[in-house]
């Protein structure tokens, strides 16, 4: 358990309205990723923080915005949801690889499933 | 051609058999390379990795990387009902760089 919530778990809303997803975590991680993932391609990343108020885009950006105004809280943001933003989202951090102390890699939070009506 | 390429299945198995999962990858970059496991409505989770090329054996899960054809394996022996899950490989550069995923292969292992 990498100490890692998501907020809401489930949510439906309406094309055009602006949704906010909320990933928390209590263990004072640097790296966040937020991560779609859909029948067909997978697991792929929308944005990553290495550090408050320090983002990046990933492969799929388009459409998303993020903040990051604390350690633990990382937003997503679909300024104005669509349909081909249905999805279930997982939010990330990136931590020492078991007790190998070779590298990092991510633990996942639970999700968000998330229907754009 | 997408960084790394995995057959989706589905793949079903009798209990007791051994399950091969693989992938390919095309970034000769990858350092790091990752297998999660993700049961139904659940995040992944971290469940075997490899630093570079080689084998590492856990219990009755074995991952292979062979870095001269970027070739990934897992393994599993004596597949259990419990195994059925998606299996999703995931190879990355070094430090804190993202995961790059694979689509994911379903397994199901009937008893």
């Amino acid at each position: 358990d990498a100490g890692i919530t998501q907020s809401p778990r489930h949510k439906v809303t309406e094309t055009g309205t602006p949704v906010t997803l909320r990933c928390h975590q209590t263990e004072n991680h640097r790296y966040m990723y937020w991560y779609r993932q859909d029948p067909g391609h997978g697991l792929r990343l929308i944005h990553y923080s290495y550090g408050v108020k320090d983002t990046d885009k990933g492969e799929v950006s388009d459409g998303y915005s993020v903040s990051r105004s604390k350690t633990e809280d990382f937003l997503l943001t679909l300024e104005s949801a669509t349909s081909s933003q249905t999805s279930v989202y997982f939010c990330a951090i990136s931590a020492g690889i078991g007790t190998s102390g070779i590298g990092e890699t991510q633990y996942f939070g639970p999700g968000t499933r998330l229907l754009v009506l | 051609q997408k960084e790394v390429e995995q057959d989706p299945g589905p793949l079903s198995v009798p209990e007791g058999a051994i399950v091969s999962l693989n992938c390919t990858y095309s970034n000769s970059a990858f350092q790091y390379f990752m297998w999660y496991r993700q049961y139904s409505r659940k995040g992944p989770e971290l469940l075997m990795y490899t630093y570079s090329s080689g084998n590492k054996e856990d219990g009755r899960f074995t991952a292979q990387v062979d870095k001269s054809s970027k070739y990934i394996s897992l393994f599993i022996r004596d597949s259990q009902p419990s195994d059925s899950a998606t299996y999703l490989c995931a190879p990355k550069k070094g430090g804190n760089t993202p995961l790059v995923f694979g689509k994911g292969t379903r397994l199901s292992v009937i008893a």
